[in-house]
């Protein structure tokens, strides 16, 4: 059962333009969620989190958006760069305490071309 | 930041035999670490939380028996993986939060160890 879903396997968007990665979550008890790059073979990289409290929490570029009616939060790159490729994974747990467990989605492969 | 640092980042190892990972938090002292596995192309898995002092919690279907977890002290978890078969070959990361950080520190990963079973 996948509790975290990311449905789009891959997103190829124009550098300098915005990326918009699509995550949606089964388990009403989350409410904390995070988004983390990934390289191959390397393990993940927080971008950043937010908490159910919230609906938006902005860092540099990345902007996190969390719709907690449609169970349902995004991450939106603006300006898109070149080292942005990777794929990005979003996650989730109950509680951000230190030994709350994370649910990570399938993740989505961000391609950013010239 | 908080590193975590992950020991071997690559082994290939004979059917039947055993393999240790381990990990280290550098500057920062972790009382739970996680353990996740990768397939290609998926997601990463959680299979247990190692708990310093004590024993690690598993997550349905995986075998504690053949994924042995020891979290001495606040700075390593060891990770090992038993008598081990090709279908275990397969990407480990650990992670751990730096709980001196308060609530809310992300969760950080090492850099993984990639198994290789022959």
């Amino acid at each position: 059962d996948q509790q975290v879903k990311q449905n789009s396997p891959s997103l190829s968007v124009q550098e300098g333009r915005i990326s918009i990665l699509n995550c949606d979550y089964t388990n009403s008890m989350f409410d904390y969620f995070l988004w983390y790059k990934k390289y191959p073979a390397e393990g993940p990289t927080f971008l950043i989190s937010i908490s159910s409290i919230k609906d938006k929490n902005e860092d540099g570029r990345f902007t996190v958006f969390l719709n907690k009616s449609a169970k349902h939060l995004s991450l939106h790159i603006v300006p898109s760069q070149p080292g942005d490729s990777a794929v990005y994974f979003c996650a989730a747990s109950v509680g951000p305490g230190t030994a709350s467990k994370l649910t990570f989605g399938t993740g989505t492969r961000l391609q950013v071309t010239l | 930041g908080a590193v975590v640092s992950q020991h071997p980042s690559w082994v290939i190892c004979k059917s039947g035999t055993s393999v240790k990972i381990e990990c280290r938090s550098l500057d920062f002292q972790a009382t739970t670490m996680f353990w996740y596995r990768q397939f290609p192309k998926q997601s990463l898995m959680l299979m247990a939380t190692s708990n310093e002092g004590s024993k690690a919690t598993y997550e349905q279907g995986v075998e504690k028996d053949k994924f042995l977890i020891n979290h001495a002290s606040l700075t390593l978890s060891t990770l090992t993986v038993t008598s081990a078969h090709p279908e275990d070959s397969s990407f480990y990361i650990c992670s751990a939060r730096d709980w001196g950080r308060g609530l809310g520190s992300p969760l950080h990963f090492g850099n993984g160890t990639r198994l290789t079973v022959t």
